[in-house]
């Protein structure tokens, strides 16, 4: 059971440098969302998708964009890193999130910016 | 923006203790969700309370809604080693479409 795998774990950038993150998902979700993770501040969301074409906002966007142009993947893109996007990236996808739905998350992106 | 505090931030506490967290908002949620997290892998998803005063136990674990939706408290009796982690409460906005996460408490019960 695969559920949602992140790619890279871990990756090195210097200041400026651009790269992407991959999520995918195989348990056919609809809904997918990025978060950073940092200490003392718990999950806080980037970008989140209701659907394949579809991306939102989250509480922290700046800095980052996204992609879902097909249902199971969901691209986090740091055009120009800066050393503030130093964090823990999770993916997560959930079925339905309306009240109770659980979200499924993955194992992680550390990300380290120079 | 939701804001919700976790209580305390860590805990360190001895093998057979009981212990409670927090997790506290001035703002209503449609419903709350408890994670535990392991280093290096990902939230996993504990339980959901719906319903303001709402109890649900799991097997050491008791959950507790507030009556107003705004708080949740989670407690271990008898905390063993295998509960050490980061619990994370999580509330949805009432589209339900976003969830907000607490800080987190780091839990370590020593053998």
């Amino acid at each position: 059971n695969a559920g949602v795998t992140q790619t890279p774990k871990f990756r090195v950038l210097k200041t400026g440098q651009s790269m992407t993150l991959l999520c995918a998902q195989d348990m056919n979700h609809e809904y997918m969302y990025w978060y950073r993770q940092d200490p003392g501040m718990g999950l806080r969301l980037i970008h989140y998708s209701v659907g394949e074409g579809t991306t939102a906002k989250g509480e922290v966007p700046d800095g980052y964009n996204v992609s879902r142009l097909k249902k199971q993947n969901f691209l986090l893109g740091l055009e120009s890193a800066a050393p503030s996007q130093t964090s823990v990236y999770f993916c997560a996808s959930s079925w339905d999130p309306r009240n109770t739905g659980e979200l499924f998350f993955g194992e992680g992106s550390r990300l380290t910016v120079l | 923006t939701q804001l919700l505090e976790q209580s305390p931030q860590f805990l360190s506490i001895q093998e057979g203790e009981n212990l409670t967290v927090y997790c506290n908002s001035s703002s209503v949620f449609s419903s709350l969700q408890w994670y535990r997290q392991e280093p290096g892998e990902g939230p996993v998803l504990l339980v959901t309370v719906v319903t303001g005063g709402e109890v649900k136990k799991l097997k050491r674990l008791t959950f507790q809604f507030g009556d107003a939706r705004k708080d949740s408290s989670l407690h271990i009796t008898a905390a063993q080693p295998g509960d050490t982690g980061l619990y994370l409460c999580a509330g949805a906005n009432n589209a339900g479409n976003m969830l907000t996460f607490g800080g987190g408490t780091r839990l370590m019960v020593k053998p």
